[in-house]
């Protein structure tokens, strides 16, 4: 299958600071890619889609201005989180997809997000 | 917005039981996901289900889906410590490629 990297894996930060976290397809090309952000013990929601070379579409209720999306090229995506605060700590994770070659979206092994 | 219903979100058993997961929704799935996820990972898929009454089998693991995609089961046998993870069920929805998760089962297997 094909491999989805993130960086950082661990983040700590200070409130009123920004983080940007990178994800970015190892060996193919990602139209699409998703955020997700994850409390502990609960599932993955979606953040956000990001097209390559377009403006992300955000889920109902994630401020845009707040989590900034860029994706720049068909291998890598970034989010950033502006102005953090401790209810921003959270398990962020990206997900990416070709759907000209895989029918399923890959996913990275998440970043650890904390705001002290 | 289709909803994904999971149950049970707590599991905890001891090794060698058996055990279901389902996941059900009021919409018809186009097709399902489901993954495990360990702790500080990203989730790993485990098997799509797509035709409606189809079974996969995966080792000790067994899914089915539902006569009228609606509803979906993953079922352990002999479950092991290993198996202990958050057992995810996601379906793809009309817009996008967008995935949408079932609220999770988390899984504890003692030795």
């Amino acid at each position: 299958g094909a491999v989805v990297s993130q960086h950082p894996s661990r983040v700590i930060c200070k409130s009123g600071t920004s983080v940007k976290i990178e994800c970015r397809s190892l060996d193919f090309q990602a139209t699409t890619m998703f955020w997700y952000r994850q409390f502990p013990k609960q599932s993955l929601m979606l953040m956000a889609t990001s097209n390559e070379g377009s403006k992300a579409t955000y889920e109902q209720g994630v401020e845009k201005d707040k989590f900034l999306i860029n994706h720049a090229s068909l291998t890598l995506s970034t989010l950033t989180v502006t102005s953090a605060h401790p209810e921003d700590s959270s398990f962020y994770i990206c997900s990416a997809r070709e759907l000209a070659v895989y029918n399923e979206q890959f996913f990275g092994p998440g970043t650890r997000l904390t705001v002290l | 917005t289709q909803l994904l219903e999971q149950s049970p979100q707590f599991l905890s058993i001891q090794e060698g039981e058996n055990l279901t997961v389902y996941c059900n929704s009021s919409s018809v799935f186009s097709s399902l996901q489901w993954y495990r996820q360990e702790p500080g990972e990203g989730p790993v898929l485990l098997v799509t289900v797509v035709t409606g009454g189809e079974v996969k089998k995966l080792k000790r693991l067994t899914f089915q889906f539902g006569d009228a995609r609606k509803d979906s089961s993953l079922h352990i046998t002999a479950a092991q410590p290993g198996d202990t993870g958050l057992y995810l069920c996601a379906s793809e929805g009309n817009q996008g490629g967008k995935l949408i998760f079932g609220q999770g089962t988390e899984l504890s297997v003692k030795p």
